[in-house]
C-alpha cells in the first residue's frame, strides 16, 4: 500500500530553521517526481517545490525561493524540506505528494499529485 | 505565471447536479486535476488529466475541460460529497510550478 508520511513540524520563533521529512513505502520512490504542498490555516492549498527523479530539476515558489531547500534520498526512501528564515507567514500544514512525470521527447515534467501524505504542521510565532 | 480561478462556494441540494468551474488563460494548453479535501483531512485526487476518475472515486463525478475553463461535475451529489474542492494545473511558462485555484466550499443540503 502506498504510504507517505511526514515528520518534524513543530514550533519555532520567527528566523528559525526547521527540516521537514516525508517517508515514502509502498512504490518505487525513485520512480517519481515528489512535492511538498502546504496549507495556511483556513486558506487555500499551495505549491511549494518540486524534485525530479535524480534532483537533477529542482522549482520552487516565489514565497520560499531562497528560503526553503527541497532534497531527496532514494537509497532511503525519502523526502526533505529545510526551511530558513522561516516567517509568521510559513505557519501551515505542509504535505508531501507523489508526482507522476510526464515524459516527451526524453525529457520528463512534473505533473499532479496522485498520492498525499497526512501533513505535519509548522507554527512560526514567538 | 498564472492564476486559476474558482467560485468560492456552490450549494446544492441532495440529488441535484454540482457544477464547480476553474478559468484559467493556460487551461487550453494544460490538463486540469481536481481534489476534494473534507475538513480536517489530506486532499485526495478526484480527476486528473481533465476527466480521468482514478480507482475508488464514483462514477457521478465527472470532469471536462473547454477553451479557458475546466469544470468538475456532480451528478446526483450526496452529502458525503460536501467538503472543498481545488483544482490544479501546471505553469510551465518558465520553471514547472504548481498551479491551485482558490478552492470552492461544495454544501449539500
Amino acid at each position: 500500500q502506498v504510504h507517505l508520511v511526514e515528520s518534524g513540524g513543530g514550533l519555532v520563533k520567527p528566523g528559525g530553521s526547521l527540516r521537514l521529512s516525508c517517508a515514502a513505502s509502498g512504490f518505487a520512490f525513485r520512480d517519481y517526481f515528489m512535492t511538498w504542498i502546504r496549507q495556511a490555516p483556513g486558506k487555500g492549498l499551495e505549491w511549494v517545490s518540486f524534485i525530479s527523479y535524480s534532483s537533477s530539476t529542482i522549482s520552487y515558489a516565489d514565497s520560499v525561493k531562497g528560503r526553503f531547500s527541497i532534497s531527496r534520498d532514494n537509497t532511503k526512501k525519502s523526502l526533505y524540506l529545510q526551511m530558513n528564515r522561516l516567517r509568521a507567514d510559513d505557519t501551515a500544514v505542509y504535505y508531501c505528494a507523489r508526482v507522476p512525470g510526464f515524459c516527451n521527447g526524453g525529457r520528463c515534467y512534473p505533473s499532479y499529485m496522485d498520492v498525499w501524505g497526512k501533513g505535519t504542521t509548522v507554527t512560526v510565532a514567538s | 505565471s498564472y492564476e486559476l480561478t474558482q467560485p468560492p462556494s456552490v450549494s446544492v441540494s441532495p440529488g441535484q447536479t454540482a457544477r464547480i468551474t476553474c478559468s484559467g488563460d493556460a487551461l487550453p494548453k494544460k490538463s486540469a486535476y481536481w481534489y476534494q479535501q473534507k475538513s480536517g483531512q489530506a486532499p485526495v485526487l478526484v480527476i486528473y488529466e481533465d476527466n480521468k476518475r482514478p480507482s475508488g472515486i464514483p462514477e457521478r463525478v465527472s470532469g471536462s475541460r473547454s477553451g479557458t475553463m475546466a469544470t468538475l461535475t456532480i451528478s446526483g451529489a450526496q452529502v458525503e460529497d460536501e467538503g472543498d474542492y481545488y483544482c490544479y494545473s501546471i505553469d510551465s511558462s518558465g520553471d514547472y510550478r504548481g498551479i491551485f485555484g482558490g478552492g470552492t466550499r461544495l454544501t449539500v443540503l
